[in-house]
């Protein structure tokens, strides 16, 4: 079953604008990972956020996490038309050395120029 | 560093074929690797995962018979789909985890199947 429930399911803004996505989720968690997706293509990992962890950044990127919640957010500041691509949030619920992801629905960003 | 390669890229084949489709790792060892398909604007769903040299878990649901892998060395995973019908088009992508690495996959670009 998904575990990651990413919303909104798609977004389209213009070149420049910030987007936000965010992922929740239902179990606990080790750690949680967002990945990119261009149409057609393989997965590029973004970031990796940990439990113990509440906010991470990237270049453009900023990740939260708020594990009382359950919820995670990807903030993409400026962004550009190359932006455009599904992100999708991945949970891995293992703190042992086997550890498999989780992916989410995923959400489909559209970056107009 | 840490790249995956899938081949081929996309397969058509004819119903009732057997489709081979391989996962390499160019520059690490991938002591477990990991595969999942896709279906159009849908999430990645695992289907399996493969530790070198010994047997793949399968996910609830995913026919072991059916998608037949093989983790043969460190470097190399193939999954071959048998007795292919078109309901199993789908978008088939590969993942590794480096040696060492608990929480790390590297993703390879993907395999598109197509079955006629």
């Amino acid at each position: 079953s998904q575990q990651g429930e990413e919303d909104p399911q798609a977004l389209s803004i213009q070149e420049g604008e910030n987007a936000t996505m965010n992922c929740s989720y239902k179990t606990s968690i080790n750690n949680l990972q967002w990945y990119r997706q261009n149409s057609g293509r393989g997965l590029v990992h973004l970031i990796l956020i940990r439990s113990n962890e509440r906010e991470k950044h990237s270049g453009r990127l900023r990740v939260t996490l708020d594990t009382s919640k359950k919820s995670s957010s990807l903030l993409i500041t400026a962004s550009r038309a190359a932006d455009t691509a599904s992100y999708f949030c991945a949970t891995d619920p293992s703190d042992s050395g086997y550890s498999t992801l989780t992916f989410g629905k995923g959400t489909m960003l559209l970056v107009s120029p | 560093g840490a790249v995956v390669s899938q081949h081929p890229s996309w397969v058509i084949c004819k119903s009732g074929t057997s489709v081979k489709i391989e996962c390499r790792s160019l520059d690490f060892q991938a002591t477990t690797m990991f595969w999942y398909r896709q279906f159009p604007k849908q999430s990645l769903m695992l289907m399996a995962t493969s530790n070198e040299g010994s047997k793949a878990t399968y996910e609830q649901g995913v026919e072991k018979d059916k998608f037949l892998i093989n983790h043969a060395s460190l470097t190399l995973s193939t999954l071959t789909v048998t007795s292919a019908h078109p309901e199993d088009s789908s978008f088939y992508i590969c993942s590794a985890r480096p040696r060492g690495f608990y929480n790390e996959q590297f993703f390879g670009p993907g395999t598109r199947l197509t079955v006629l």
